[in-house]
């Protein structure tokens, strides 16, 4: 059973266009991130959700809209997609105050904009 | 704003070796610290989570070690197999609920 699942794994599109991916998670947890990989490997965090709330929203540009419509999916919308959004965009999720708090991830999505 | 710096970049050892990762942080005001693992075009795999209270955590051939007041962390690999060869990243985490702080990671090279 796949903790965190993402789809699509790979997503190659023309510039200008919208696309989104999805997330989901059946562990249960109430937190869930997007974090954005470069073409240099550095993974940097975009967004966080709590319970469907928005609670970390970094200096992303607005045409990425993230939805939560439910605890267990966190789906990421992009908008007027541009060359320097190709990168691999993970999602992860953990449960706080736990005292633990893992951040588990999922497989990634390969974005690639032509 | 916290910093987390990874030494070295790339580490090339043959089969069989010990071998120390480094990690280093700016902010000693941590939550905890995790280690992962990233094999080439794949995602990440969580190896050991080390709690702020927590001075180290073990689990087979890796070991991890935590110093918060100096800001530094390590993951020890006993005995390195090719298998081992990966990106590992070191990442913290400020408060609960916050997000992680990655590194830029160190590419592992563990040759035969």
């Amino acid at each position: 059973d796949t903790a965190v699942s993402q789809t699509p794994k790979y997503l190659v599109t023309q510039m200008g266009n919208d696309k989104s991916i999805k997330c989901e998670q059946n562990l249960g947890h109430d937190t869930m991130y997007w974090y954005k990989q470069d073409s240099k490997k550095f993974l940097k965090i975009m967004f966080s959700y709590n319970n469907k709330e928005l609670i970390i929203n970094e200096t992303v540009p607005n045409r990425f809209s993230p939805k939560s419509p439910d605890k267990a999916h966190l789906n990421l919308h992009i908008n007027s997609l541009e060359l320097g959004d190709s990168a691999v965009y993970f999602c992860a999720s953990s449960q706080p105050k736990t005292g633990v708090e893992t951040q588990y991830f999922g497989p990634g999505t390969r974005l690639l904009v032509l | 704003k916290q910093e987390v710096t990874q030494i070295p970049a790339a580490l090339s050892v043959p089969e069989g070796e010990n071998l120390v990762l480094n990690c280093s942080f700016t902010d000693s005001a941590i939550y905890n610290l995790q280690w992962f693992r990233q094999d080439p075009g794949k995602g990440l795999t969580s190896l050991l989570l080390i709690q702020s209270s927590q001075r180290e955590q073990t689990s087979g051939r890796l070991n991890a070690s935590l110093d918060k007041s100096s800001g530094r962390s390590t993951l020890y690999i006993a005995a390195s197999q090719p298998g081992d060869s990966a990106t590992y990243l070191c990442a913290v985490k400020e408060t609960s609920g916050s997000r992680l702080t990655f590194g830029e990671g160190t590419q592992l090279t563990v040759n035969p």
